[in-house]
């Protein structure tokens, strides 16, 4: 079975300023994939950033990447220029192998972005 | 459409009531699911739909009952439920298997009396 770990119940960060939320997972599976969701008092879970385990770049969108360490099995999100919008509860995800069809959410991280 | 529609947004229902949550998506998704998300907690998978067939039940009640009735339909039926089945239950859909990620209604917000 998949476990997804997020060591950082809160975080907060000054606006324009650069965060860094830390994820380990452990699996047995070569074979998978990898999420940031991303979700603000709204409720609605965003998909952030996806990154698949196969490749070795490290996915990026935006403002928002990845530090992926297939050895060490860590996948850490880093926002850059924080937002005052970009305050939410994010989950670090993982999918595949025998998994199919399920989405193994870590405990989630509280950001507060401060103005 | 790049988003999935959850109705009703809030719900309030008494123990002995039967009410139905919808959710709809028109992406060609071809797998839907239901989660079951406390507060400050991450969602708990309920259901797998995939192609329109239940594929994982993951032990829920059988006061939840879902429903599929077409590859852009997904309905979870509700009767005789408990206080602490109060939630935000989550809907999701995906291509044919999880691995691209999910897209996520907005969600209901359930309260049992």
């Amino acid at each position: 079975a998949q476990t997804v770990t997020q060591s950082q119940p809160e975080m907060s960060v000054q606006e324009a300023e650069t965060v860094t939320l830390s994820c380990t997972y452990d699996t047995s599976e070569n074979n998978y994939y990898l999420f940031w969701y991303k979700q603000p008092p709204s409720r609605q879970m965003i998909l952030v950033i996806r990154q698949e385990a196969y490749k070795q770049q490290n996915a990026t969108e935006n403002r928002f990447s990845v530090n992926f360490q297939k050895a060490a099995k860590s996948f850490s999100l880093k926002i850059s220029d924080s937002q005052l919008g970009d305050t939410a509860m994010y989950f670090c995800a993982f999918a595949g192998g025998t998994s199919y069809g399920k989405l193994t959410f870590g405990q989630g991280t509280i950001l507060t972005v401060h103005p | 459409d790049t988003e999935v529609t959850q109705t009703p947004k809030h719900l309030v229902m008494g123990m002995t009531n039967k009410k139905s949550l919808k959710c709809e998506q028109h992406m060609g998704h071809r797998a839907m699911y239901w989660y079951k998300q406390k507060a400050k907690k991450p969602p708990e998978l309920m259901f797998v739909y995939s192609y329109e067939k239940l594929s994982i039940n993951e032990s829920v009640p059988s006061r939840f009952s879902p429903e599929c009735p077409n590859s852009s339909l997904l309905n979870l039926h509700l009767h005789a439920l408990q206080p602490e089945d109060s939630a935000l239950y989550l809907c999701a859909s995906s291509q044919w298997e999880a691995n691209y990620g999910y897209t996520f209604g907005s969600g209901t917000r359930l309260t049992v009396v």
